[in-house]
């Protein structure tokens, strides 16, 4: 149990568009999911905190109307990249936390996100 | 703040030798402690945590973990290195509250020469 997937895997995108990456809880509820980013040789760098039904936190820098994220159900949450550039490009990576379990976070496999 | 620290980026042992991460955390009180895997271009996996009970605890693929508070330390061992065991290894705190984040530390490669 505990498996999150993400989609797409990998995406490749022209400047100034916008992609949008869905993260799903798969045999389990997740009031909780985050989002994080990892740049190459780097750990990970934790972007905002969504919690279903209500406005997601994000960290210190981050910017919101950058990247959106919308957390509609308890098996899915959204990350929006708005006017994608190529200094977005980066692995983006969810994890979520089950409802009610708060020790742990079970992580997606990751999206590539390429910006051209 | 908590804080994690991971000495050693790279860590390279033959297959069959002894594996170990060294993990120290700083936090103001005893926290959740996590060992995470990374495969290139993958997600990552748990593979143990130390919430409460006994400090020494077994993950998954052989791995285990001891949680010495004197030490403030979580290090990560595997008797007999796998080449599969190639990977990169995180390891994780978080605070003993609900809603709280992981904080990270900064990985260490850990490469296994045939």
């Amino acid at each position: 149990g505990a498996v999150v997937s993400q989609h797409p895997s990998r995406v490749i995108c022209k400047s100034g568009t916008s992609v949008k990456i869905e993260c799903r809880s798969l045999d389990f509820q997740a009031t909780t999911m985050f989002w994080y980013r990892q740049f190459p040789k780097q750990s990970l760098m934790l972007m905002a905190t969504s919690n279903e039904g209500s406005k997601a936190t994000y960290e210190q820098g981050v910017e919101k109307d950058k990247f959106l994220i919308n957390h509609a159900s308890l098996t899915l949450s959204t990350l929006t990249v708005t006017s994608a550039h190529p200094e977005d490009s980066s692995f983006y990576i969810c994890s979520a936390r089950r409802t009610g379990g708060w020790d742990t976070q079970y992580f997606g496999p990751g999206t590539r996100l390429t910006v051209l | 703040a908590q804080s994690v620290t991971q000495l050693g980026s790279h860590v390279s042992v033959s297959e069959g030798a002894l594996v170990l991460l060294r993990c120290n955390y700083s936090s103001s009180v005893p926290p959740y402690l996590f060992w995470y895997v990374q495969y290139p271009n993958q997600g990552l996996q748990l593979l143990l945590k130390y919430t409460t009970g006994a400090t020494l605890v077994k993950g998954i693929n052989g791995f285990e973990a001891e949680f010495k508070k004197s030490e403030t330390s979580f290090h990560l061992t595997k008797p007999s290195a796998h080449m599969s065991d190639a990977a990169e290894y995180f390891c994780a705190v978080s605070e003993r509250t609900s809603g709280s984040r992981l904080t990270f530390g900064e990985g260490t490669q850990l490469t296994v020469n045939p």
